[in-house]
């Protein structure tokens, strides 16, 4: 299994440029999301999905758009990309939606320069 | 919201010695206290996880204790080996994966 594939691993952006961050899983996990880790501040939770048609804001939500259309995928865009922007994007999955917590699932991550 | 403290953020031990990372939380209401492991150009990855009903849960080398009372939870690593260096983050959480809330992480090396 692949388990959370992240694509691209390295991306370099100019600022106000926008771009999508791939993430998929084959786990057939219903919660998906994003996260950010900034030096010193842990990982901080972007946006997340309790399944296909269904996002909603976590704590950073602001200059990041989502969809999850399928099970599957759950891209995350930014849409005028900022220096403020500069960050390792993690994707998680787990089998655990809605009510409760279970372990989360991690892509490899994603580092993104906004010059 | 719940706030999540981390201590130390950096930790060096000599192999076989034993390491203790500590975190504390805010709300009381929290419930699950996970630890995720990440070695360098990695994801993070869950190692031990505790619940509130549960004092203390160990798996091997590594064991979490919790003090609901006072808030805070702790890792164990015992018999320490160059294989543990990474930044081991702890998380607290109440009701859903979408409240779990991440301290700031720890980075653990072991000398050979």
């Amino acid at each position: 299994n692949a388990g959370v594939t992240q694509t691209p691993k390295f991306q370099v952006l100019k600022t106000g440029q926008s771009m999508t961050l791939q993430c998929a899983q084959d786990m057939n996990h219903e919660y998906m999301s994003w996260y950010r880790q900034d030096p010193g501040m842990g990982l901080r939770l972007i946006h997340y999905s309790v399944g296909a048609g269904i996002t909603d804001q976590g704590e950073v939500p602001n200059g990041y758009n989502v969809s999850r259309s399928t099970t599957e995928d759950f891209p995350l865009r930014l849409l005028s990309a900022a220096p403020s922007q500069t960050s390792v994007y993690f994707c998680a999955s787990s089998y655990v939606a809605g009510a409760g917590t279970g372990e989360l699932f991690f892509g490899e991550g994603s580092r993104l320069t906004v010059l | 919201g719940e706030n999540v403290e981390q201590h130390p953020s950096t930790l060096s031990v000599q192999e076989g010695d034993s390491a203790v990372i500590k975190c504390t939380y805010s709300d009381s209401a929290s419930n699950y206290f996970p630890w995720y492991k990440q070695e360098l150009g990695k994801g993070p990855q869950l190692i031990i996880d505790i619940r509130s009903n549960v004092g203390e849960k160990k798996d091997q080398r590594i064991a979490v204790t919790l003090n609901k009372t006072a808030k805070h939870f702790s890792l164990h690593i015992t018999e320490t080996q160059p294989e543990d260096s990474a930044v081991y983050f702890c998380a607290a959480s109440k009701n859903n994966n979408n409240d779990m809330r991440f301290g700031a992480g720890t980075r653990l090396t072991v000398k050979p």
